[in-house]
């Protein structure tokens, strides 16, 4: 079975911009969670879909979102780009309903330069 | 609020020296533990779960982690160390009221010596 998928993998973007990155999950899989990682903050939960509904949000501005398509495929966007947003952006995506219970299994993540 | 705490950013062992890795969670309910192994440039892979089965927890690649709730603990250690464990890993704990969310510690960076 493949693994997550994440495209793409290397982006390099100026401030002011925005970039749209995209995730495949396990194939059954139908929770897909996002974390961004940065040196100085490490792991951060950004948000978390199932069945096309965003159910949990973490702590960052609404310049980040995302949607979720009926093949469980996901998207998230980050709109007006700032150097802070330079990270590696990491895909998960669970069996389950994303409960605390599940597993999730992680993509190889998009690295993103903001120059 | 659910957090981890990794006790040492950077540990060094030499090759075939026992490999431990501290893991320190707060919770007020039972909490589900995970281990991951991150690789340069990769994503982050599964090593071992715990979900209150056993205290003793047996990963891939020779990891085990033992629970201990007295000690608000979740160690992770391995007999020998190998030059392909090199990585960084990482504790994390799922929050029950938050789903889909893992709060991850800050990570250990492992380095392994010939």
């Amino acid at each position: 079975k493949a693994g997550v998928t994440q495209t793409p993998r290397y982006l390099i973007k100026t401030r002011g911009q925005q970039v749209t990155l995209s995730c495949s999950p396990i194939s059954g899989h139908r929770s897909v969670s996002w974390y961004q990682q940065t040196p100085g903050q490490g792991l951060q939960f950004l948000f978390e879909y199932f069945s096309e509904t965003q159910r949990n949000k973490g702590n960052f501005p609404g310049r980040f979102s995302g949607r979720q398509f009926s093949n469980s495929r996901s998207e998230m966007n980050v709109s007006t780009l700032e150097l802070g947003d330079s990270a590696l952006y990491l895909c998960a995506s669970s069996t389950l309903a994303g409960g605390s219970t599940d597993t999730q299994y992680f993509g190889p993540g998009t690295r993103l330069t903001v120059l | 609020a659910q957090s981890v705490t990794q006790l040492g950013s950077h540990v060094s062992v030499s090759e075939g020296a026992l490999v431990l890795l501290r893991c320190n969670y707060s919770s007020s309910v039972p909490p589900y533990l995970f281990w991951y192994v991150q690789y340069p440039n990769q994503g982050l892979q599964l090593l071992l779960k715990y979900t209150s089965a056993a205290t003793l927890v047996k990963g891939i690649n020779g990891f085990e982690a033992e629970f201990k709730k007295s000690e608000t603990s979740f160690h992770l250690t391995k007999p020998s160390a190998h030059m392909s464990d090199a990585a960084e890993y990482f504790c994390a704990v799922s929050d029950p009221g938050s789903q889909g969310n893992l709060i991850f510690g800050k990570g250990t960076k492992l380095s392994v010596k010939p």
